[in-house]
């Protein structure tokens, strides 16, 4: 299985400010024939399912606002969030859709200072 | 607009079996697949396993063979069996759609069960 691995767990920021969650994954999630990167990026606030952010590593889903962004190729990848809005306290996890079983790294819970 | 509404068993005793099923409104059923994804209270994802239209199947291993997921494309359903549950079974369950691709991002999510395996 591909393990995915996230820092930091935990987050503080202030309003207004940058947030950046990294995610590592055990191999290249990579795909050679279409250079396409098989990792996507999830928001999940309390009592609600996940929500897609982000997919192929740095296309964001429709209705996203630009303030998200994705980034990274092979194992290391990246999700920013500028200008930090209250709304977006919650828990963030990527996840490789490379190869089965789909795993997903264990969360980052983003708070607001 | 696509909608997943789900449903099922929420309280089991050990060795019972899980089932819950989800229907799928708005959107084509064929050309995607149908996930069931798992969340223990205050832990991360897990995916279980998913299904085609046509019924091809794949599942996590880790299940050691205790899930299944079956298709009605007739209602525009699918079911996840989970056998022998217990304790460590305890989780919001979700089912998603992914998109058609061999590999894909989980578009849409139903709104999770809470599942609780206790005696």
């Amino acid at each position: 299985d591909i393990v995915m691995t996230q820092s930091p767990e935990s987050l503080t920021v202030s309003l207004g400010e940058r947030a950046t969650i990294n995610c590592k994954s055990s191999q290249s999630v990579l795909y050679s024939s279409n250079n396409k990167n098989y990792l996507a990026w999830y928001q999940q606030k309390p009592g609600q399912p996940p929500k897609l952010l982000i997919f192929w590593a740095s296309t964001r889903e429709s209705g996203v606002p630009d303030r998200f962004s994705g980034s990274g190729s092979g194992t290391d990848f990246t999700l920013t969030i500028s200008n930090l809005q209250a709304e977006d306290v919650a828990f963030y996890y990527c996840q490789q859709y490379f190869s089965t079983p789909y795993t997903f790294g264990q969360g980052t819970q983003l708070e607001i200072k | 607009q696509v909608q997943l509404q789900q449903w099922g068993a929420g309280l089991l005793k050990p060795s019972e079996t899980l089932s819950l099923t989800c229907a799928v409104y708005g959107g084509s059923f064929s050309g995607y697949y149908w996930t069931w994804i798992r969340q223990p209270p205050g832990k991360g994802l897990e995916w279980i396993g998913e299904i085609n239209h046509s019924g091809s199947t794949k599942y996590n291993p880790s299940l050691k063979n205790r899930a299944t997921i079956s298709v009605d494309t007739s209602k525009n359903q699918f079911s996840l069996k989970l056998t022998s549950v217990t304790a460590a079974d305890t989780a919001v369950y979700y089912c998603a759609r992914r998109i058609g691709q061999r590999h894909g991002h989980l578009e849409y999510w139903g709104q999770g069960n809470l599942v609780t395996v206790s005696s």
